[in-house]
């Protein structure tokens, strides 16, 4: 049965910090991976998505990294905002590509 | 296109009450899932279903029902509200592998 863990639950950091927050898969037959970001009270915005062959993703500040081999991925946040305080969620891709299986998400709070 | 798009956002039901969950998607994507949210617990995954006429359990099924008559459809039925399934319920369909959500119905059961 395919488990996603996410670590650290929780992380605070001080404007313009670069930071890291790992996700980790128990089965590495995965599709894809995908990123996501929640803001309180409302619903999943995507933020990354790694096909199954890929390493990596680049979206402006954000790198995400996929390591299937120790299921392992990263997303990484280069000079954070506060606007980026939000609960970032890793999901990887159940049974052919048809839904997901996430982890409980890492919330973030990046202080001015 | 609308997207995903669920009703209604929010709902009050007593327990013992049923009730439906709607979802609809104007992509024609193939695959559409359903899941739910609960605070310090992730996304869940309740049922999925990968084409018209076919749908299979995910994690926590249990007193939840669906089926999916049409592509563009995919509604979630309680058949017998419980407290414990008082949560924030999102939809989603998926193509190539990328889902797509839709904005949540937070329902409370008292």
């Amino acid at each position: 049965k395919q488990e996603v863990t996410q670590i650290p639950a929780a992380l605070s950091v001080p404007e313009g910090e670069n930071l890291v927050l790992n996700c980790s898969f128990t089965d590495s037959a995965i599709y894809n991976l995908q990123w996501f970001r929640q803001d309180p009270g409302k619903g999943l915005t995507s933020l990354l998505l790694i096909q199954s062959s890929q390493r990596e993703q680049t979206s402006g500040r954000l790198n995400a990294s996929l390591d299937k081999s120790s299921g392992r991925s990263t997303l990484y946040i280069a000079a954070s905002q506060p606007g980026d305080s939000a609960t970032y969620l890793c999901a990887v891709f159940y049974q052919a590509g048809t839904a997901l299986i996430f982890g409980k998400g890492t919330t973030l709070s990046v202080s001015s | 296109n609308a997207g995903v798009t669920q009703t209604p956002k929010f709902q009050v039901l007593k327990t013992g009450q049923s009730m439906t969950l709607q979802c609809a998607q104007d992509m024609n994507h193939e695959y559409m899932s359903w899941y739910r949210q609960d605070p310090g617990m992730g996304l869940r995954l309740i049922h999925y279903s990968v084409g018209a006429g076919i749908t299979d359990q995910g994690e926590v099924p249990n007193g939840y029902n669906v089926s999916r008559s049409t592509t563009e459809d995919f509604p979630l039925r309680l058949l017998s509200a419980a407290p414990s399934q008082t949560s924030v319920y999102f939809c989603a369909s998926s193509y190539l592998n990328e889902q797509y959500f839709g904005p949540g119905t937070r329902l409370t059961v008292t």
